[in-house]
């Protein structure tokens, strides 16, 4: 059974702080995800990791970075919260290569910024 | 980049009734379209998927079908269910493995 474990169910920072939120994965995932989803709009992809120590944008990576020193684990940073950035934060891990395309997800952060 | 429309974004029908969710896609190079299911406070969860060589597929009430020419898919839920209550998504991939949401149904089953 895959495990997509996030680091904090909820969390409430205030303008301008550098925010960290932890993904791990326990089933040796090839790929890994962040999205943030809001009202309306779905999920939208923010960056995404094939490997170790890559990284590729999203449709909206502005105001974001992501780490990915270890293949089980893939960090998004907000470099400095703005209040636009209160969403839920969701990662997500697919096995990769041919048919490996079923994304499983973390139970999410709920972040608000104040 | 590829684009997916999901209608409606809200749908209420009685208990025992059938369902339908509509998604489009613009990408013709799109192969592969995922149904995701998300109850409330949960995590979305893979239902049902369908591949671009097939043109429908079925899972015990729930079906997906697939137009390629059309450039639409969608979701069939048969008999529904008060746990069929839950938020759902549809997707396409771009790409190699990335894949792109529609907005989401709201769906409620009425007792």
């Amino acid at each position: 059974d895959v495990k997509v474990t996030q680091s904090s169910r909820y969390l409430v920072k205030r303008t301008g702080e550098k925010v960290f939120l932890e993904c791990v994965q326990d089933m040796d995932h090839e790929n890994m995800f962040w999205y943030r989803q809001d009202p309306g709009l779905g999920l939208r992809l923010i960056y995404f990791s094939y490997d170790v120590k890559m990284k590729e944008k999203g449709d909206i990576p502005e105001g974001y970075s992501v780490s990915r020193e270890k293949k089980e684990r893939f960090s998004l940073i907000l470099e400095s919260a703005s209040t636009n950035q209160t969403s839920m934060y969701l990662c997500a891990s697919s096995l990769g290569g041919v048919r490996g395309d079923e994304q499983y997800f973390g139970p999410g952060t709920r972040l608000t910024v104040t | 980049g590829e684009n997916v429309e999901q209608h409606p974004s809200t749908l209420s029908v009685q208990e025992g009734d059938s369902a339908v969710i509509k998604c489009t896609y613009s990408d013709s190079a799109s192969n592969y379209f995922p149904w995701y299911k998300q109850e409330l406070g949960k995590r979305p969860q893979l239902i049902i998927d369908i591949r671009s060589n097939v043109g429908e597929k079925k899972d015990q009430r729930i079906a997906v079908t697939l137009n390629k020419t059309a450039k639409h898919f969608s979701l069939h839920i048969t008999e529904t269910q008060p746990e069929d209550s839950a938020v759902y998504f549809c997707a396409s991939i771009q790409g190699a493995q990335k894949l792109v949401f529609g907005q989401g149904t709201r769906l409620t089953i009425n007792p």
